[in-house]
């Protein structure tokens, strides 16, 4: 079945330091692959996604390659800031797998002024 | 973007009594919702897909009986807490996705229920 794993937390910055955490997948189709953030004690807020292989998401600042030949979407940000502080999950969804999503076991964040 | 809107927030029970969470999809129609529970610390696991006009499909380990999904129509889909203890104790989180975007899209999830029985 499908799964994805996630680079152990939790992981502790300094402000403008640089961010990456990484992620893996195992999959039987082609599926879309998602970062989510989730602030405590708040649901999830898509961060960014790539849908094929050699896509790029970005947002706010975070990116992430949808790399097929190393089966990894990991997420990087140049300069991370204390308001980033969070927990992130890697996802993906897979049509062969009726739409569900698979997270992985998420990565918490703390940013540090 | 689209939105999920889960209610309650948070919701306190005694044991014994049944709590029902609702979510709805405000700008879009969603035929499949999904039901997710997450301890502390911890991913989330998915409960079941609920699947308007049909029975809830629930994954392994899930007590169909004790965690009761309806989704009535298109935009709105429940889970009931039956018999509450404790143990359940848990965020409760929902998605959905816009069927007409297709099920490869991402999940726009609610805003989670805290549900805490004593």
């Amino acid at each position: 079945g499908d799964s994805v794993t996630q680079m152990e937390g939790p992981v502790t910055l300094s402000e403008e330091a640089f961010l990456t955490i990484n992620c893996t997948y195992t999959a039987t189709g082609y599926p879309s692959l998602f970062w989510y953030v989730q602030y405590p004690g708040e649901g999830l807020q898509l961060l960014l996604k790539a849908t094929k292989a050699d896509d790029k998401g970005s947002n706010k600042g975070f990116e992430a390659t949808y790399r097929k030949e190393t089966t990894s979407f990991h997420l990087e940000k140049g300069s991370v800031q204390v308001s980033d502080s969070a927990v992130y999950f890697c996802a993906l969804s897979d049509l062969t797998n009726a739409g569900k999503s698979t997270f992985g076991d998420g990565t918490t964040l703390t940013v540090k002024p | 973007g689209a939105v999920v809107s889960q209610h309650p927030s948070w919701v306190i029970c005694k044991s014994g009594t049944s709590v029902k969470i609702e979510c709805r999809s405000l700008d879009f129609q969603a035929t499949t919702m999904f039901w997710y529970r997450q301890f502390p610390k911890q991913s989330l696991m998915l409960m079941a897909t609920s699947n308007e006009g049909s029975k809830a499909t629930y994954e392994q380990g899930v007590e169909k009986d004790k965690f009761l999904i309806n989704h009535a129509s298109l935009t709105l889909s429940t889970l009931t807490v039956t018999s509450a203890h404790p143990e359940d104790s848990s965020f409760y989180i929902c998605s959905a996705r816009d069927i007409a975007q297709g099920l490869n899209t991402e999940a726009f999830f609610g805003q989670g229920t805290r549900l805490t029985v004593v």
